[in-house]
């Protein structure tokens, strides 16, 4: 059965205390591990699609790295405004999506 | 702006009450989908519809109705609600459900069944 976990649930870092999510997944055929942020009251916000392991991307203070059992996302010098949840979700062969609970993070300045 | 619109966004209503949440997308996305998100439990997928008039069950159908008569609409029908299905409801579409494509979601509805 597919199965995503993240960890830690949630996190609590000083402004500038660079720190990295987990996501590990098992699932049959990956076709793509997506990570969302979630801020309080609204829906999730897209952030980076991971296709293969070995693949990175970037944006502003986050990369999302992936290998063929978990992804990272690395958040460099974060800032209060990064504060939110992060969600992992993974897509297997048959196109069906799994989210994991999320990180909740919380930059304090 | 390209949005994902849901209502209402907050609703309280009384056991076995019909009610219909609204979804509406102007990005002329093929695939829609509804999940709910419960503490603890994280986003679990309802139902999906690929296309006009193509809909399938998600994880966590039971209770639930869904109808796609037009590409931009994806209602989301409790025909017998019951205070099992409080819950925060999110919409969301994406323009290929092949090929990788990522989902916008709307802002969320918040049903308390009394």
């Amino acid at each position: 059965e597919d199965q995503v976990t993240q960890s830690p649930e949630a996190l609590r870092l000083q402004e500038g205390e660079s720190s990295s999510l987990n996501c590990s997944y098992t699932v049959s055929g990956l076709r793509g591990l997506f990570w969302y942020r979630q801020d309080p009251g609204k829906g999730p916000e897209f952030l980076f699609t991971l296709y293969s392991a070995g693949e990175e991307k970037e944006k502003e203070r986050l990369k999302a790295t992936l290998t063929k059992k978990e992804s990272f996302l690395h958040i460099t010098a974060p800032k209060p405004e990064d504060s939110a949840t992060y969600l992992c979700a993974v897509q297997d062969r048959d196109d069906k999506i799994i989210f994991g609970k999320g990180t909740r993070l919380h930059i304090l300045p | 702006e390209a949005q994902v619109t849901q209502n209402p966004r907050y609703l309280i209503t009384v056991t076995g009450k019909k009610l219909t949440v609204t979804c509406s997308q102007n990005m002329n996305h093929e695939y829609m989908s509804w999940y709910r998100q419960d503490p603890g439990l994280g986003l679990r997928q309802i139902y999906y519809s690929m296309n006009v008039e193509v809909t399938d069950k998600g994880d966590v159908p039971e209770g639930y109705k869904v109808s796609r008569k037009e590409k931009r609409n994806f209602p989301l029908i409790l025909e017998s609600p019951s205070p099992n299905q409080t819950s925060l409801y999110f919409c969301a579409s994406s323009l290929i459900w092949q090929k990788n494509q990522p989902q916008h979601f709307g802002d969320g509805t918040r049903l308390s069944i009394l």
